[in-house]
């Protein structure tokens, strides 16, 4: 079975330009989220979809950051303009709605490494 | 303001002894604790969890604590084997499972052979 996945690995923007990342969660799962972590710093939360619904979306810096995730499958963030503070690594996370048996485990992706010069 | 610390950076262990890796969090309504371990270059994985209903929680090797009163958890990894080498989240939630995670900073592991 297929993990996370998400593309692309790393990318290098000016300030200004536009990135957007692409996330593939684990085939049949309804949560999916968007994580950050900015230069060795915590991984801080930036939202989640529960299908092709944003179920939360309070860690979203600022509204130069788009979510989408049409059709409830994969998910695209996009950065624009992107900032220098916008650097850092990207985690798209997914995981089963199953009460009785989720143990809270999120799955994650390797990462998006964006890196604004 | 972080809700939850991971206050050392790092630890370094003989293999085959005992680690203990601590968490500390401040907000009285997270519920529900986990512990991820990430290696360079790849995404956190998923190691164990504690509801706060429990105290402890074991698997295999690796045991979580959880102290409520104290707002404390520690991870121990025993024994410490080398490719236990990562960097070690301690994560928290609320309202239980599929809520977002507040992570710490991370623990850098090192275990030496």
């Amino acid at each position: 079975e297929a993990g996370v996945t998400q593309f692309p690995s790393h990318s290098v923007i000016e300030k200004g330009q536009t990135v957007t990342l692409r996330c593939d969660p684990i085939s049949g799962h309804d949560n999916l989220y968007w994580y950050r972590r900015v230069m060795g710093k915590e991984i801080k939360f930036l939202l989640h979809f529960v299908k092709e619904s944003k179920q939360d979306e309070s860690g979203m810096p600022n509204n130069r950051f788009l979510a989408e995730r049409t059709g409830g499958t994969y998910s695209t963030l996009k950065v624009q303009p992107a900032e220098l503070e916008d650097s850092g690594v990207y985690f798209c996370a997914s995981s089963q709605v199953s009460h009785r048996t989720n143990t809270g485990e999120l799955f994650f992706g390797e990462g998006s490494r964006l890196t604004v010069l | 303001d972080q809700q939850v610390k991971q206050n050392s950076p790092s630890l370094s262990v003989q293999e085959g002894r005992i680690s203990i890796l601590n968490c500390d969090y401040t907000n009285s309504m997270f519920d529900y604790f986990l512990w991820y371990k990430k290696y360079p270059a790849e995404g956190p994985t998923f190691l164990i969890s504690i509801s706060s209903i429990k105290d402890k929680n074991e698997d295999g090797r690796f045991t979580v604590f959880l102290n409520k009163s104290a707002k404390h958890l520690s991870l121990h990894i025993v024994p410490s084997q080398p490719g236990d080498s990562a960097v070690y989240f301690c994560a928290a939630s609320v309202y239980g499972a599929n809520s977002k995670l507040t992570f710490g900073k991370g623990i850098t592991l090192s275990v030496r052979p």
